[in-house]
């Protein structure tokens, strides 16, 4: 059966310090693998997305993701956080099974940017 | 833009009643789900649909049932609702797998239920 661990729950980091949001899973076959942002009192939005080619993937807000088939992880990174980044964040990927995507979520990451 | 309305935000109801949480998509998406998030546990899949009429039980289906009617609704409801239902629900949806099978889900902002 298809995983994912976020192995952090929470994240405190002060404004303008680099993060990292670990994220691994466990699969037997090809993925398609997915961060997710869900801000307080919203729906979750898609961060970026890693689906085939290069494994370093960016988003327009600064983060990046790297694939790393070998250590079957999907990090999420970002060189330097603003206190507008506070929000949980969901690592999950994607099992195709018959004609839809369905997705395994981690159980997420709370990260809190102090000033 | 993309867009998932679940129009109930933060509805309260009592232990017994039968309850109906709404989700529409402008998107003419044919696959909609229903997930409950609950902390520490992420998000859990309870039922899925991938077109009209159809619908697949997700991970934890019990005390749940659903509804397609049309291809922008799917509703999910709570048989009997109890306590432990309390929870946010998250809806989704996205086009079929297939030759598009890397476009995401695109989430409503939640409906935030309690049962007393």
């Amino acid at each position: 059966a298809q995983s994912v661990t976020q192995l952090d729950s929470q994240v405190p980091v002060f404004e303008e310090a680099p993060v990292e949001l670990r994220c691994n899973y466990s699969s037997s076959v090809s993925v398609y693998l997915f961060w997710y942002v869900q801000y307080p009192n919203q729906g979750l939005q898609l961060l970026l997305k890693y689906l085939s080619g290069s494994t370093l993937v960016e988003s327009i807000n600064g983060f990046e993701a790297e694939f790393n088939k070998s250590q079957t992880s999907f990090h999420l990174r970002k060189p330097s956080v603003h206190i507008s980044d506070t929000a949980e964040y969901f690592c999950a990927v994607s099992l195709l099974s018959g004609g839809y995507n369905k997705l395994i979520f981690g159980a997420g990451t709370r990260l809190a940017v102090h000033p | 833009d993309v867009k998932v309305t679940q129009s109930s935000r933060y509805p309260v109801k009592r232990t017994g009643e039968k309850v109906f949480l709404e989700c529409v998509q402008d998107m003419d998406h044919e696959n909609m789900f229903w997930y409950r998030q609950d902390p520490g546990l992420g998000l859990r899949l309870i039922y899925f649909s991938y077109d009209v009429k159809m619908k697949e039980k997700g991970d934890i289906p019990e005390g749940y049932s659903v509804s397609r009617e049309k291809k922008e609704r799917f509703s999910l409801i709570l048989e009997s609702a109890s306590t432990n239902q309390t929870s946010m629900y998250l809806c989704a949806s996205s086009p079929p797998a297939g030759r598009r099978s890397n476009q995401p889900q695109h989430f409503g902002d939640g409906t935030r239920l309690s049962i007393l």
